[in-house]
């Protein structure tokens, strides 16, 4: 079955340092998103993708924050200046129609 | 923004009662969507709800979307301890697939054997 996979699936930065969080959406999806889950607590949208560009983007999503689909099958979360407010586990997600599904997610660690 | 309330936010059972998650929207929903996340994993797509009062059915699982398409519930009948997780309701505005979902922040079940 289709799977979203992401890597790295451990992330350790130092605060300042930018990182590059992975993923390989479901070959046939359109619709490509990251969110993003604060130990505990809810799953919080960051951005949405679609035909190539930033569809919709929440307020966690600064200046700080960058999406790209480089090559028709990778979608990449950059996070220019890490903050430890920054740490938790980043999903990325895709959807065709129906539901969206998500990667095993990055978790981050900003120390 | 859109905001989507949840309760119970935990909920013990025992072994084979049943258990329902209530999820409650700011704005009308072109539709709401249901996942599970077991402890350590990722969110699961349940199933998705999009027409006014509509019921679906999963084997022991009954969700439903309100008239209003603000508020929906889920309701698992004689639960098992397969049933254990997070289950989150997460709403998608008028976008659509474009949109992002805002997840309730989830009921915790818990299954007493």
């Amino acid at each position: 079955e289709p799977e979203v996979t992401q890597t790295p699936s451990h992330q350790v930065t130092q605060m300042g340092q930018e990182v590059i969080l992975r993923c390989v959406p479901i070959s046939n999806h359109l619709y490509f998103y990251w969110y993003r889950q604060i130990l505990g607590q809810k799953v919080e949208f960051l951005v949405s993708f679609y035909n190539n560009e930033i569809s919709e983007k929440s307020e966690i999503f600064d200046d700080q924050f960058s999406v790209e689909r480089p090559d028709g099958s990778n979608f990449t979360l950059k996070i220019r200046s890490t903050k430890l407010e920054d740490s938790a586990m980043y999903f990325c997600a895709s959807s065709l129609n129906l539901g969206a599904f998500f990667g095993q997610g990055t978790r981050l660690t900003v120390v | 923004g859109q905001q989507v309330m949840q309760i119970p936010q935990y909920q013990h059972v025992q072994e084979g009662e049943d258990f329902t998650t209530y999820c409650n929207s700011s704005t009308t929903l072109s539709n709401i969507q249901w996942y599970k996340q077991r402890p350590g994993g990722h969110p699961v797509f349940l199933i998705q709800l999009v027409k006014s009062g509509e019921v679906k059915k999963q084997k022991r699982l009954t969700f439903q979307f309100g008239e209003a398409k603000k508020n929906s519930s889920l309701h698992i009948t004689a639960t098992q301890t397969t049933d254990v997780g997070t289950y989150f309701c997460a709403g998608q505005g008028s976008g659509g697939g474009a949109d992002g979902l805002t997840f309730g922040k989830g009921t915790h079940l818990i299954i007493q054997p």
